[in-house]
């Protein structure tokens, strides 16, 4: 069975820390990872990462693939309160439809 | 500006009533998804379409249907068959080609059986 698990479910930071969230996989045959940001009701895209040890970069987020380990990780610096939300990550399948197993996310709460 | 736009936002319904969830996106993409959302549980794919007239069930699809008679819209219907309707449902679209990563996601519609 095809699994996602990301750790921890839920964390708790003040303004200006960094914080590493961990997603791991298990999947038949995959294709590629994403990382969406859910603050309320839409998820939002944030990464797609393919290869691995490319880092892929916007602003105070990136993220990091690493397909012999079979995880992959979303760092964020200099925290904001606006950064509080779930963050969900996905594999992307190689089948022939756009197949996407999900984790149950990460929530982050940022205090000021 | 482009986007999907789901309806109702809140819906609550009777045990034993269908309701049907509406999905509309004006991105011009080829697939659009139905995913259902509960708490501690990741996404789940209910149905899929990746083209007009075809659709294909997902890995929670009992107790659901869908239709796709026109390209930009995906409506889901819950029946009274499915035993645990309460959740949040998501709509996504996206373009046909696989590899091209991106699901858009809809507000959702947050279902609640009395």
């Amino acid at each position: 069975e095809d699994k996602v698990v990301q750790s921890p479910l839920s964390l708790v930071v003040h303004e200006g820390d960094t914080v590493t969230l961990n997603c791991s996989y298990e999947v038949t045959n995959f294709r590629s990872l994403l990382w969406y940001k859910q603050e309320k009701k839409a998820p939002t895209f944030l990464f797609m990462l393919t290869s691995s040890g490319i880092e892929k970069k916007s602003g105070r987020l990136s993220s990091i693939l690493d397909k012999k380990e079979l995880f992959s990780i979303l760092n964020i610096t200099a925290t904001q309160t606006g950064d509080s939300a779930v963050y969900l990550c996905a594999v992307e399948l190689n089948t022939g439809f756009q197949k996407l197993v999900f984790g149950t996310g990460t929530r982050l709460l940022v205090s000021p | 500006d482009g986007g999907i736009t789901q309806s109702p936002k809140y819906l609550f319904r009777k045990e034993g009533q269908n309701v049907t969830l509406s999905c509309e996106q004006n991105l011009n993409h080829d697939a659009m998804y139905w995913y259902r959302q509960d708490p501690g549980q990741g996404l789940r794919l209910i149905y899929y379409s990746q083209i007009v007239n075809d659709f294909q069930k997902g890995d929670i699809a009992e107790g659901y249907s869908v239709s796709r008679e026109k390209k930009e819209s995906f409506p889901l219907t819950v029946t009274s068959a499915q035993k645990n309707p309460t959740a949040f449902y998501l709509c996504a679209s996206s373009k046909a080609r696989q590899g091209q990563g991106e699901l858009f996601f809809g507000e959702g519609s947050r279902l609640t059986v009395l």
